[in-house]
């Protein structure tokens, strides 16, 4: 069965960049669509973005300035980079599989990772 | 963006009792060529990621118990819990998959009364 874990600091200072790395263990990331999912403490989620293996990305336009999310498939892992983070980007971090399925038809999110806490603060 | 509602924010419903929550999409979320509704629903416990429980509107997850039911079409979706155990006390959250930006509702607290 398919698990993802994040990993990356869970703190990093205003106005620097966030990375965060999901790794996919159990199948291929080359079967499906990965994205990113974000929730502020106490809050709901947001979708932040999605990669194929292709490499054919897409990102929410609340974030899309600040966004890139790329993809390793040799190490199985995709990767989210978040720059000029401000106090408002701190949340958990999901990395979950979904938006498309392998046929390229709409799906919803499954299974997530643990998610990561990520404090911004000087 | 697709704006997601729940209705109530919480409810506190008695053991064994029906709690029944709402979700309404400012879009149809019926997709007319495959007349599927693209809509999920997701539970999420203190400190766990959210998990996948109902899709389509209506198809329970692998493992979910039949207590958990999907309802609804085009813009207005209805989760009901017929009996609620203690462990079904958590936070609910409906997303449409039909749009993009995929987006969420802004969660349901479901408590013991």
């Amino acid at each position: 069965q398919v698990q993802l874990q994040e990993s990356g600091p869970g703190l990093v200072k205003p106005s620097e960049t966030l990375s965060l790395t999901c790794t996919v263990s159990g199948d291929s990331i080359n079967n499906y669509y990965w994205s990113w999912v974000r929730q502020p403490p106490g809050k709901g989620l947001e979708w932040i973005g999605y990669i194929h293996y292709s490499g054919n990305t897409n990102y929410n336009p609340s974030l899309k300035s600040r966004v890139t999310i790329s993809i390793d498939t040799s190490k199985n892992q995709f990767f989210l980079n978040l720059n000029s983070v401000t106090a408002a980007d701190t949340a958990v971090y999901y990395c979950v599989r979904g938006y498309y399925d392998s046929r390229g038809y709409s799906n919803p999110f499954d299974p997530w990772g643990q998610g990561t806490l990520v404090t911004v603060s000087s | 963006d697709v704006v997601m509602t729940q209705s109530p924010d919480s409810l506190a419903v008695s053991l064994g009792e029906r709690a029944t929550i709402n979700c309404k999409s400012s879009q149809t979320v019926l997709y007319s060529s495959d007349n599927k509704n693209y809509l999920a629903w997701y539970q999420q416990k203190p400190g766990q990621p959210p998990k996948l429980f109902i899709y389509w509107a209506s198809t329970r997850e692998s493992g979910v118990p039949d207590r958990f039911s999907g309802s609804g079409s085009g813009t207005d979706f209805t989760l009901t819990i017929s009996s609620l155990q203690a462990e079904d006390v958590a936070l609910y959250y409906c997303q449409q998959y039909l749009h993009t930006p995929r987006t969420f509702g802004q969660g349901t607290k479901v408590e013991i009364k």
